[in-house]
């Protein structure tokens, strides 16, 4: 079945560390998207990718990195320039124009 | 940055009930309005991509209708079953974007059935 896997599940880092998040798609989709999830607010956009090797910021870049070497794949790299890295992370694909989202199932990150 | 609101931000229904909660949305450039349904330790599910003003969707107890120009959606649940516990997002994709560069989503509604 096509679908989106993050990986780990949880994750649990020491503070000043960098810490990279991993996306991979099988559903030949262009776009690529990475959401933060914080209690109390709503889905909030880090970066995406429309097409291999390309990528915008999305509302809060500040403190992440990413790549789209390869179609499948888009992971996120959380820096140490990060402040409040201690977040639910979730990565999504389309195929654009109307056609919905698919996402993953998230990746808890915890900075201790 | 784009502001998407949704009400009530949680919900108790009695099984069988029908409900409906609602997003808010910019009129201004819109290209596409979807609703997710998010269970717990599951991934949010596409539910409805609604795009004409007038529109209206459903999925077997679950509907939804559309008013670009004023910029709200309602979600309907008719007959509410446990199994429609879940956290519905709705997202707002703009036109100068064209359905590609990212939605902006609300914050949610929290629904819990009880039995």
């Amino acid at each position: 079945d096509g679908g989106i896997t993050q990986s780990p599940k949880y994750l649990f880092r020491k503070e000043g560390q960098n810490v990279t998040l991993s996306c991979e798609q099988n559903l030949n989709h262009d776009a690529m998207y990475w959401y933060r999830q914080d209690p109390g607010q709503g889905l909030r956009l880090i970066y995406y990718s429309q097409i291999v090797n390309d990528f915008q910021k999305g509302d809060i870049a500040e403190g992440y990195s990413v790549s789209r070497e390869k179609k499948e794949s888009f992971p996120l790299t959380v820096t140490s320039a990060q402040k409040n890295p201690t977040a639910f992370y979730l990565c999504a694909s389309t195929q654009g124009g109307l056609g919905g989202y698919t996402f993953g199932s998230g990746t808890r990150l915890t900075v201790v | 940055i784009l502001n998407v609101e949704q009400s009530p931000q949680s919900l108790h229904v009695q099984e069988g009930d029908s409900t409906n909660f609602t997003c808010s949305f910019p009129s201004s450039n819109f290209y596409a309005l979807h609703w997710y349904r998010w269970e717990t330790a599951k991934s949010p599910e596409a539910l409805f991509v609604m795009t004409l003003n007038g529109d209206e969707k459903k999925k077997g107890r679950i509907s939804a209708t559309l008013n670009t120009k004023e910029g709200y959606s309602y979600l309907y649940i008719k007959g509410s079953q446990p199994e429609d516990s879940a956290t519905y997002l709705c997202a707002f994709s703009s036109l100068s974007g064209g359905g590609a560069d990212g939605l902006t989503f609300g914050k949610g509604t929290h629904l819990i059935i009880q039995p």
